[in-house]
């Protein structure tokens, strides 16, 4: 596996609920991602953190709230979501942040909102 | 603006046929391209990249080449095998004063034993 983990792996939702996702990764990297992957689409970078401070929130809506509490743990708060929101979430991590780096990514929390 | 294309969204070949992934991209500064192999279940994983002063590079069955003139770059695979079958992902990188990689969207590899 790549080092980098996810949970929980399936998550239903309705509209009005709030759930976490969690990311963790044991790479002792110092760069976090949140990317949202939905169908015929690019994934999509949401936040990137570097060495815990968000470095960018790529215009996503404030019902997604990320969290990097210490440089292996990463959480994406949901509220209020829209059905729009399905997709599969993807973490990834880097040894610092930059496009050259190569990002490790998990296997992914696939969100359904109905 | 951002933008990578990828071609084919789809790709059937035989097992021990090549097959040969296109991108292209708009941002004439991107400097690397990294290619993502994604198998059911898992997350996208590195399989080769490629930075903007090589224009081919080679790993075993793998090799991706760039054209910085036509801003092509494409992935080729020889001698495929059914483990081969996966989504493949270009991306290149951009820098609009914060760095990061923009995608296409992906191509579905088949190969049929």
């Amino acid at each position: 596996e790549t080092g980098v983990t996810q949970t929980p792996r399936h998550l239903v939702m309705g509209m009005t609920n709030k759930k976490s996702l969690k990311c963790e990764q044991h790479l002792g990297h110092n760069a976090m991602y949140w990317y949202k992957q939905s169908a015929k689409k690019p994934l999509e970078l949401m936040f990137v953190y570097s060495l815990e401070e968000r470095v960018e929130n790529n215009s996503v809506p404030s019902r997604f709230s990320p969290e990097c509490p210490n440089s292996s743990h990463l959480f994406l708060h949901l509220h209020t979501l829209q059905p729009e929101d399905s997709a599969l979430y993807l973490c990834a991590s880097s040894q610092d942040w930059g496009f050259r780096e190569t990002q490790y990514f998990g296997p992914g929390t696939r969100l359904l909102v109905l | 603006g951002e933008n990578v294309e990828q071609h084919p969204s789809t790709l059937s070949v035989q097992e021990g046929d090549s097959a040969v992934i296109k991108c292209t991209y708009s941002d004439s500064a991107s400097n690397y391209f990294p290619w993502y192999k994604q198998e059911l279940g898992k997350g996208p994983q590195l399989i080769i990249d490629i930075r903007s002063n090589v224009g081919e590079k080679k790993d075993q069955r793998i090799a991706v080449t760039l054209n910085k003139t036509a801003k092509h770059f494409s992935l080729h695979i020889t001698e495929t095998q059914p483990e081969d079958s996966a989504v493949y992902f270009c991306a290149a990188s951009i820098n609009t004063g914060f760095q990061k990689l923009v995608f296409g969207t992906g191509t579905r590899l088949l190969v049929s034993p």
